[in-house]
């Protein structure tokens, strides 16, 4: 039974240059979230999906952090242009609706 | 402004002692709360859920309760194991179910 998968695991790019991060929620889950993870703020929700429509971005930093749910097995979360402020653990989870959230295992990323 | 605490001074205790972390909130009104574990390198983990009305929850050797009045909940590992060293999260939602908020975790340590 897979589990959320999360593409890349890690990231290391330069300052300026468009991340682009992936997400496969778990196979009928309704409900996708996007975290961040850094060790002075903990775990931030950026962003929630239910049914692919975003429901709550309220926690998107600033403009330059976009995220999208096309079909209900894939999401991407984009920085552009990222900055060195960006270097953190971003993390997907899914779930189904009135459920715990399942977790992917991150993608580290570091803007150097 | 809406503040979940735990202790950031990681937990040391004794294998076979009964291990207690404390998620203390303030300015929150929740329905349900979490606990989850984390692992280094790996995203957060469900444990166990408590709702409102529910004064405590077991699962094995793990024990939950949630005091609304004190505004706390208490996370019990009896018996403790080596391989219980992790960090631990609460968790509270928001908007009945579909958002939740995150504490910055405790870190326990659980020596042989």
């Amino acid at each position: 039974d897979a589990g959320v998968i999360q593409s890349p695991r890690h990231e290391v790019t330069e300052m300026g240059q468009e991340v682009t991060l992936r997400c496969k929620p778990i196979s009928g889950h309704d409900y996708l979230f996007w975290y961040r993870q850094t060790m002075m703020r903990g775990l931030e929700l950026l962003i929630y999906f239910n049914n692919n429509v975003p429901i709550d971005d309220s926690g998107m930093p600033e403009d330059r952090f976009s995220a999208k749910m096309p079909n209900a097995s894939f999401s991407t979360l984009k920085i552009q242009p990222s900055e060195p402020r960006d270097s953190a653990v971003y993390f997907c989870a899914s779930s189904l609706m009135k459920q715990p959230q399942h977790f992917g295992d991150g993608t580290r990323l570091s803007i150097l | 402004s809406q503040k979940i605490e735990q202790n950031s001074e990681a937990l040391n205790i004794q294998e076979g002692k009964t291990a207690t972390l404390t998620c203390n909130y303030t300015n929150y009104s929740p329905a349900y709360l979490q606990w989850y574990r984390q692992d280094p390198g790996r995203g957060p983990v469900f444990l166990l859920l408590i709702r409102e009305n529910e004064k405590e929850k077991r699962k094995e050797r793990l024990k939950v309760t949630f005091d609304t009045t004190l505004k706390q909940s208490l996370f019990h590992i009896t018996a403790s194991q080596p391989a219980d060293s992790a960090t631990y999260l609460c968790a509270l939602d928001e908007d009945n179910f579909n958002k939740f908020y995150f504490g910055s975790g405790t870190k326990l340590n659980v020596k042989p």
